[in-house]
């Protein structure tokens, strides 16, 4: 099966960095994806990983290690718009290629 | 170009009709999928269809629950007799195919069941 943990609930500074962590076992591996939700809309993608080491897009930056079934995303100088939830999600490999699993979301929330 | 879209955007029932949710992906994508996705929780896998053909309903909860995609594009999830344990939102997400692309989500419908 699958199954993926984040932590429920970070808080940071804005101009500060964050790290959210995301652990993984699953049948297969076929990628992992970070996606973004502000309350109330729908995931927007923000970064994926099939290889390991660490993957930068501007201020957001995700790390993978397929050893360790571990995964990072790293956000810099926060804004306030970037509270949101924050969703770990990892494609399986075999009969499971087409089916992404997610995790729960990890909810950040940025303080001035 | 337009996003994914879903209607209706919200469905109130009563318990033991049924339900057609409908899912329009960007115009050209190759993959649709179905998810539930609960308050505080991340989205639930259903199923997913490669053009028209259902590659995996293995996350549909019981029989009572059904999709379809007849002509590779616009895709209908429906709930038989519905429960209240169905009220959720239900999303629809798309891609161009392919395991490193990622899906691009829809508005998503709100379903209440009475």
């Amino acid at each position: 099966g699958q199954n993926i943990d984040q932590p429920t609930e970070m808080t940071a500074t804005e101009g500060a960095i964050v790290q959210i962590n995301c652990t993984y076992q699953t049948s297969g591996f076929n990628g992992l994806f970070w996606y973004q939700q502000h309350a109330g809309e729908a995931p927007t993608f923000l970064s994926y990983n099939v290889l390991d080491g660490l993957e930068e897009k501007g201020r957001f930056s995700s790390f993978l290690s397929r050893s360790k079934g571990y995964s990072y995303l790293l956000l810099k100088e926060l804004q306030m718009k970037d509270s949101a939830s924050y969703l770990c999600a990892v494609r399986g490999g075999g009969t499971n290629a087409g089916k992404s699993t997610f995790g729960d979301g990890t909810t950040l929330t940025v303080k001035p | 170009g337009a996003g994914v879209s879903q209607s209706p955007r919200y469905k109130v029932t009563k318990r033991g009709q049924d339900v057609a949710l409908r899912c329009d992906p960007i115009s050209g994508h190759v993959s649709l999928y179905w998810y539930r996705q609960a308050l505080g929780q991340g989205p639930e896998f259903l199923t997913y269809f490669n053009y028209e053909a259902q590659q995996d309903k293995s996350g549909l909860p019981n029989d009572r629950f059904s999709a379809e995609r007849p002509e590779g594009s616009i895709s209908t999830l429906t709930i038989q007799r519905t429960e209240q344990r169905d009220s959720a939102m239900y999303r629809c997400a798309s891609s161009s195919g392919g395991t490193e692309v990622p899906q691009y989500f829809g508005p998503g419908t709100r379903l209440t069941v009475t």
